[in-house]
């Protein structure tokens, strides 16, 4: 199985400042005939399903606003809030979809207005 | 718009079959990857399995000799079904499709909004 380890478990951040999500998997998530990056970011609200952020490690899904990013490459990713708001809090997942039958989530990072 | 909606009982006994059906609209059945996915409470995510359209599947190994997912294109629905439950399988259940067709190698694009299955006597 890819294990997938988020840190840190819980931020907190000052509105308008930046706010950085790492992601490590347990073996690398790049395919190397398409030089793509099978891993993928939520947002999580309270009492709601998780919203896809960012897939292929980096391209934002439809809608998604411009301050959120994600980077990274082979075991090592990151999603970076450039200028959090209000409406940020939530719980961060990422995901590799590298392997199945078996997709694996990290466990999660909380993030909170300071 | 593409919609995603769970239903079944959010009360099951120990020992007994979780049965959970989740409606597509917006979208046909075909084409697409549909997955299971469950949240303990305060917990993270667990992936439970997919269906192809064409009713292929593939289950989460952990849970492979209890899981059946099933389909009916004609209704746009798919199931799911775990059976000898116990208080582990205590979770929001949400159903989810892979975001394009033709891949299973894809992040999940549209949630349903997620029903909540407590396992007590």
């Amino acid at each position: 199985d890819i294990v997938m380890t988020q840190s840190p478990d819980s931020l907190a951040v000052s509105l308008g400042e930046r706010a950085t999500i790492n992601c490590k998997s347990s073996q690398s998530v790049l395919y190397s005939s398409n030089n793509k990056n099978y891993l993928a970011w939520y947002q999580q609200k309270p009492g709601q399903p998780p919203k896809l952020l960012i897939y292929w490690a980096s391209t934002r899904e439809s809608g998604v606003p411009d301050r959120f990013s994600g980077s990274g490459s082979g075991t090592d990713f990151t999603l970076t809030i450039s200028s959090l708001q209000a409406e940020d809090v939530a719980v961060y997942y990422c995901q590799q979809y590298y392997t199945t039958p078996l997709y694996t989530f990290g466990r999660g990072t909380k993030l909170e207005i300071k | 718009q593409v919609q995603l909606q769970e239903s079944g009982p959010g009360l099951v006994k120990p020992s007994e079959t979780l049965s959970l059906t989740c409606t597509v609209s917006g979208v046909s059945i075909s084409s697409y990857y549909w997955s299971w996915i469950r949240q303990p409470p305060g917990k993270g995510l667990e992936w439970i399995g997919y269906i192809y359209y064409t009713g292929s599947t593939n289950y989460n190994p952990s849970l492979t000799s209890r899981v059946t997912i099933s389909l009916d294109t004609s209704k746009d629905q798919f199931s799911l079904k775990l059976s000898s439950v116990t208080a582990a399988d205590t979770a929001v259940y949400y159903c989810a499709r892979v975001r394009l067709g033709a891949t299973p190698y894809d992040a999940f694009d549209i949630w349903g909004q997620g029903t909540m299955v407590t396992v007590s006597s």
